[in-house]
């Protein structure tokens, strides 16, 4: 099994709709969660941290589960700008190594 | 400059070539990371440096030799590359390696070996 799991994909959703993406981790002592984004042939860039209580910038909401070990990101009212790949990251606790997941690909359509 | 930056771009080089990347991180950081990405592959971790200290390799062949004088400096000495290794390079920093903190990237290297 990975230490980290995602859905490749592709997600195809119309303009304004509201899609939701989840990450499952395998290390139940996992402490610190991110979601990243990363368009063709750029780098990844930070979207958001996760954390325990949940948490919200404008149209992105990131919530952690840790009873069920899986991360999510929703994202409402979808953007054309919106496209790209989501990567989930997971810290192990102290100083190990990140893992990232290996990406959804999201297409927003007009 | 800000943030993380990698010289050069892009990169052509042949098998018997020998070159190498550079990475700069202007952000106060100790963590240093090389990672390797092939055309819609995912990222492949292949070093981390946490306060100059190489603590990760992850099974990279030794045409790639990493190097970290300092915490803000990481280079990738390649040599006898292979076509195979034709990818985007990327070098990421963090405060320190792990929990809690977040990577940030360079822009990477694309590198094409003919």
């Amino acid at each position: 099994r990975k230490e980290v799991e995602q859905d490749p994909g592709p997600f195809n959703v119309p303009e304004g709709a509201t899609v939701a993406f989840n990450c499952t981790y395998s290390n139940s002592a996992s402490q610190s969660f991110f979601w990243y984004r990363q368009d063709c042939r750029k780098e990844p860039k930070l979207l958001m941290s996760v954390y325990s209580s949940g948490n919200e910038d404008g149209r992105f909401t990131a919530q952690l589960n840790r009873a069920s070990q899986y991360i999510s990101l929703l994202i409402r009212d979808s953007k054309l700008s919106d496209s790209a790949t989501y990567l989930c990251v997971v810290n192990p606790p102290n100083a190990g190594k990140s893992t990232f997941g290996d990406g959804t690909t999201l297409t927003v359509k007009p | 400059e800000t943030g993380v930056t990698q010289t050069p771009r892009h990169l052509v080089m042949g098998m018997t070539n020998k070159k190498s990347l550079k990475c700069e991180q202007h952000l106060g950081h100790n963590a240093m990371y090389w990672y390797k990405q092939s055309a819609k592959k995912p990222l492949e971790l292949m070093f981390v440096y946490n306060f100059k200290e190489q603590t990760e390799n992850n099974s990279v062949p030794s045409r790639f030799s990493p190097e970290c004088p300092n915490s803000s400096h990481l280079f990738l000495h390649l040599h006898t590359l292979q076509p195979e290794d034709s990818a985007l390079y990327l070098c990421a920093s963090s405060q320190i390696a792990g929990d809690p903190y977040e990577q940030y990237f360079g822009p990477g290297t694309r590198l094409t070996v003919t």
